[in-house]
């Protein structure tokens, strides 16, 4: 099956700084990329759904200026989370829509798990 | 609006036993439905998914049904291995929207 990978895997970072989190389709190009966000031992939430070349939609209750998404390139995505809080800190899985060939199935990132101090 | 539910865990398991995560949906429409699975620092990996109602979902062994009537799509397995250990998640899927219950842990123990 297709490839998506995350970079980085783990970061840890100070209260008050921005961090961002790349999100690769490898061998496909995905017109539509989607970030959720995992709390322990709960379900994925999706946050928002990310089009190449135009502005994401963030679901209810996301804040689009503390969660940056940009998604410049078929097969590249990213998400910015901005002056991060330890609220903020959360395992981030994104996904990507495969085109063409592989159907409109979806396949997840190894996911990015996220520390603020 | 669309959900998912599925069974509480952890679920502790000798190796060979058999297996059943129970999953039931809410939906407004006739969604597809998938398992995945993640392994310990993982992300997730598709396991098996189904369409439409009566379709089965089979793969390494594992099975889930469609079944309309129950809005039910419980996983099953004959006869579990210590690799099996991760946990699972239960999902529809309606237009892009994907809905994820909240995961059931198993451990398989040899």
């Amino acid at each position: 099956g297709a490839v998506v990978s995350q970079h980085p895997s783990r970061v840890i970072c100070k209260s008050g700084t921005s961090v961002k989190i790349e999100c690769r389709s490898l061998d496909f190009q995905a017109t539509t990329m989607f970030w959720y966000r995992q709390f322990p031992k709960q379900s994925l939430m999706l946050m928002a759904t990310s089009n190449e070349g135009s502005k994401a939609t963030y679901e209810q209750g996301v804040e689009k200026d503390k969660f940056l998404i940009n998604h410049a390139s078929l097969t590249l995505s990213t998400l910015t989370v901005t002056s991060a809080h330890p609220e903020d800190s959360s395992f981030y899985i994104c996904s990507a829509r495969g085109d063409g060939s592989y159907g409109n199935e979806q396949f997840f990132g190894p996911g990015t798990r996220l520390t603020v101090l | 609006g669309d959900s998912v539910t599925q069974m509480e865990g952890p679920v502790t398991l000798s190796e060979e036993a058999f297996l059943t995560i129970n999953c039931t949906y809410t939906a407004t429409g006739y969604p597809s439905l998938f398992w995945y699975v993640q392994y310990p620092g993982e992300g997730l990996q598709l396991l098996l998914k189904a369409t439409k109602a009566d379709d089965k979902g089979s793969n390494k062994g594992f099975e889930a049904t469609y079944r309309k009537e129950t809005t039910s799509f419980h996983l099953e397995k004959g006869s579990v291995q210590v690799s099996d250990s991760a946990v699972y998640f239960c999902a529809l899927r309606w237009g892009n929207q994907f809905y994820f219950g909240t995961g059931t842990s198993l451990t398989v123990i040899p």
